[in-house]
Formats: C-alpha cells, sequence, structure tokens
C-alpha cells in the first residue's frame, strides 16, 4: 500500500482554470502538508494542515487553497492559474517532523500553457 | 531567515569513489535531516540527527551533525550509480514540533559505471 498517494500524476491546462490536486495518507499522521518543488528543485512549504486546522499558510496567493475533508485527506485547490504556477507539487505527512521528518507522496507535475 | 545552503550543487564521479557534501547554516537546530530524491519520486528519509557532533551510518552512507548544530555532511564510501540523485538537507525553521521543515537547494549526484 502507497502510505502518501496523490492523483494526478501529471497535470497539463491552461491559464485560467481552476483545478485540483488530491492526496490521501494511510499512516495515520496528524499532520499533512503541502510544498511547492520549482525548476530548480528548491522545496517551499505551502500549507500545513494538523487535525483538520491550518496551522501554517506561507503567504501563497489567496488563489490556492487547501481542503481538509479529514485527517487522511489534504487536497490542494488552485484557481485561475497562471503560468508562474508550473512546478511539482508534493503533499506530506508526518507525526513529528523534528524526529521522524516527512514522508512524501510521489509528486504531481502541472503545466499551465 | 533561516537558510540552509548545500554544496556542492552538482557532483558528477566515477563508481568507486568517495564524496561529501555539505549543509551549512548561520542558524542552531533543533535536528537536521538528510533525504534523497530520485527523479519522478518524491524524496525519502535518509536519516535523523539531533546531538551536536552526531555521527550515524547507513551503510556507506556517514552522516555528522556539526558539534554546535549548524551544519552537516554527508560522506559516501565507495559510490555506486544506484546513489544517484538529489540530497536534500532539511531542518525544523523555528524549532520546536509540528513545524515545517525547510529544506536547501539539494546536491545533484550522479555516478557514471
Amino acid at each position: 500500500d502507497t502510505a502518501v498517494s496523490q492523483t494526478p500524476k501529471y497535470l497539463v491546462t491552461q491559464m485560467g482554470n481552476d483545478k485540483s490536486i488530491k492526496c490521501e495518507q494511510n499512516l495515520g499522521h496528524d499532520t499533512m502538508y503541502w510544498y511547492k518543488q520549482d525548476s530548480k528543485k528548491f522545496l517551499k512549504i505551502m500549507f500545513s494542515y494538523n487535525n483538520k486546522e491550518l496551522i501554517i499558510n506561507e503567504t501563497v496567493p489567496n488563489r490556492f487553497s487547501p481542503k481538509s475533508p479529514d485527517k487522511a485527506h489534504l487536497n490542494l485547490h488552485i484557481n485561475s492559474l497562471e503560468l508562474g504556477d508550473s512546478a511539482v507539487y508534493f503533499c506530506a505527512s508526518s507525526q513529528d517532523p523534528m524526529y521522524y521528518g516527512y514522508t512524501f507522496g510521489s509528486g504531481t507535475r502541472l503545466t499551465v500553457v | 531567515t533561516q537558510l540552509l545552503e548545500q554544496s556542492p550543487q552538482f557532483l558528477s564521479i566515477q563508481e568507486g569513489e568517495n564524496l561529501t557534501v555539505y549543509c551549512n547554516s548561520s542558524s542552531v537546530f533543533s535536528s537536521l535531516q538528510w533525504y534523497r530524491q530520485e527523479p519522478g519520486e518524491g524524496p525519502v528519509l535518509l536519516v535523523t540527527v539531533v546531538t551536536g557532533g552526531e555521527v550515524k551510518k547507513l551503510k556507506r552512507l556517514t552522516f555528522q551533525f556539526g558539534d554546535a548544530r549548524k551544519d552537516s555532511s554527508l560522506h559516501i564510501t565507495a559510490a555506486q550509480p544506484g546513489d544517484t540523485g538529489l540530497y536534500l538537507c532539511a531542518a525544523d525553521a523555528m524549532g520546536g514540533s509540528q513545524g515545517n521543515l525547510i529544506f536547501g537547494k539539494g546536491t545533484k549526484l550522479s555516478v557514471k559505471p
């Protein structure tokens, strides 16, 4: 069983569209995250959710909105997509990041044309 | 702003060679982690170091946390093509649990047979 699974793997869409990326974890972790990895492989946090409560929002545009229907899911909705949104988006989960780190999904490559 | 500087950015070596990559910061961290990321996949945790001066070994990989907990190194002995990947260091952003991790920009390692 995949511990952290995200779909789709690839997403190509036009500017101005609205899209969603789904993430599910079966590890029973309390906290889930979304990270963005740019073309230079730099990983930057976007959001984290702990027990359905947003605890970090690193000043991403409000076109991005995380939604967590339950502890095992954290979806990412993006409105009015822009060219600069093209990147790889990673979902991750953790019980205690300081000691046990993150478990990452395999990523969603978003291309905005 | 806490930053993790990784060096070198790129490293291309022959199978059987030894190598060391570095992760440096001016900030003190409670813990530091190393991840390896392969193309098309998410980062995978290799190790967490917590105590200043700590050394951990994982087969041919040796990880060291600096005495002042501001830096770390990863040494690979007799590198193999399977070691090829992007090596990322990460540390707790503000200290304490359930915080987000910040990542370095990575060292891209290529081991040629």
